[in-house]
């Protein structure tokens, strides 16, 4: 399984663009990365995902290099409501773990007013 | 709306008293998990289960039970709480492969304090 390593924790200010990065080396040709945040003890959200190219949707981009071995999650305009625990995860795929997503200790980003 | 559901919310119970923390999805998700998040530890899956009556151990199931009898509900039954229990449980759905991924929605959480 691919492991992900992502910065403890983060600031930016509120409007502008928070960027979390995250390294993941080892991943394979058929994993794709996710984000996925969680607000203060409630039930993850999912953000986003990828495989090789650029995304992006309603809530974000994400930004995967050419080689894949890291990603960056892109917050346009930071909210107060974007203070969350951001989750880059490698989906471990196979029968026998079925859709398991495996959380490490994620970013935690503090948007100031 | 399109949500999981968790009841209850917050259970505090008693070494050994059998007691059953229930899920609910309203989007027709074959794909159901449960997961238990610890300080240090991260979520870590306990059971999930591929479609009706097809249920699979996680990485920490020892302690649990499931069911899936019918396709919305995924019950976690503790059949003999301890302490060690005590956790905050998270069920998730997701929906059918797609080929490109899939996402997974989550319930609300339960906070079990086993004492």
């Amino acid at each position: 399984d691919a492991k992900t390593t992502q910065p403890t924790s983060m600031d930016c200010a509120e409007g502008r663009a928070a960027n979390l990065p995250c390294n993941h080396s080892t991943i394979s040709g058929n994993e794709y990365v996710y984000w996925y945040r969680q607000i203060h003890s409630q039930g993850p959200q999912y953000i986003i995902h990828g495989l090789k190219n650029n995304e992006t949707n309603e809530m974000a981009s994400l930004i995967i290099t050419e080689d894949r071995k890291s990603s960056t999650l892109i917050l346009p305009h930071a909210t107060l409501r974007d203070t969350a625990v951001y989750y880059c995860i490698v989906r471990v795929k196979g029968k026998s773990s079925g859709d398991k997503l495996t959380f490490g200790t994620g970013t935690r980003l503090a948007v100031r007013p | 709306e399109a949500q999981v559901t968790q009841n209850p919310r917050y259970l505090i119970t008693v070494t050994g008293k059998k007691l059953t923390v229930t899920c609910s999805q309203n989007m027709n998700h074959e794909y159901m998990s449960w997961y238990r998040q610890d300080p240090g530890l991260g979520l870590r899956q306990i059971y999930y289960s591929m479609n009706v009556e097809v249920t699979d151990k996680g990485d920490v199931p020892e302690g649990y039970k499931v069911s899936r009898k019918e396709k919305r509900n995924f019950p976690l039954i503790l059949e003999s709480p301890s302490p060690n229990q005590t956790s905050l449980y998270f069920c998730a759905s997701s929906p059918p492969h797609a080929g490109t991924g899939r996402e997974q929605y989550f319930g609300p959480g339960t906070r079990l304090t086993v004492t």
